[in-house]
């Protein structure tokens, strides 16, 4: 099971665009790589999901290198409200494999 | 959004109260999931059923009894537990078991043991 490995924390100010980089040196060809958001007290929601090149959507881009071994996870002109903590999954299809959200990165933007 | 419902939101028990969590979710899925999040504690997986049945224990002890008696509802029953499982419960539900699958998740039950 492919390990993430994200900073713990992040600040950014408002209309600023965010990037966190996810590192996953063990990604499986298999594998895909998820992003979600998650506000206190709230179950985390899903954001953005790639396996190579780049993915946008009218939340935010994913970029992964052709190695696969990272992947970034862009946030344009951040708001108040994008203040969350930030979590990398990657996995598989793999029967048994359990699905693990790590630390996450917790992200504060300021005005 | 009400995709995922979870009841009730807020619980205080005692460590010798028997209770149960319910998730019930609206989106057609077949896979569902139990997680737990304490304080400042990344996610931590419970429990997985797909199509009703359970594929997953994440080593949890036996005072958390899951219970899933269809594709909809799924619950966690719970008994005897002690002040540090206060957290967070969450639940979520996927199309299938797969891991690559979008999970979509309920609001959570926020847990106090006395």
């Amino acid at each position: 099971l492919a390990k993430t490995t994200q900073p713990i924390s992040m600040d950014s100010y408002e209309g600023q665009e965010v990037n966190i980089t996810c590192s996953h040196n063990n990604i499986a060809t298999n594998d895909y790589i998820t992003w979600y958001q998650q506000f206190p007290s709230q179950g985390p929601r899903f954001i953005i999901q790639g396996y190579k090149t780049k993915v946008t959507n009218e939340v935010a881009s994913l970029f992964i290198p052709a190695d696969r071994k990272s992947s970034t996870l862009s946030l344009p002109r951040v708001s108040l409200s994008d203040t969350a903590v930030y979590y990398c999954l990657v996995g598989d299809f793999g029967a048994g494999n359990m699905l693990t959200f790590g630390g996450g990165t917790r992200l504060m933007v300021k005005p | 959004e009400t995709g995922v419902t979870q009841t009730p939101r807020h619980l205080v028990m005692g460590m010798t109260n028997k209770k149960s969590l319910k998730c019930e979710q609206h989106l057609g899925h077949n896979a569902m999931y139990w997680y737990k999040q304490s304080a400042k504690k990344p996610l931590e997986l419970m429990f997985v059923y797909n199509f009703k049945e359970q594929t997953e224990n994440n080593s949890v002890p036996s005072r958390f009894s899951p219970e899933c008696p269809n594709s909809s509802h799924l619950f966690l029953h719970l008994h005897t537990l002690q002040p540090e499982d206060s957290a967070l419960y969450l639940c979520a539900s996927s199309q299938v078991r797969w891991s690559t699958d979008t999970q979509y998740f309920g609001p959570g039950t926020r847990l106090t043991v006395l």
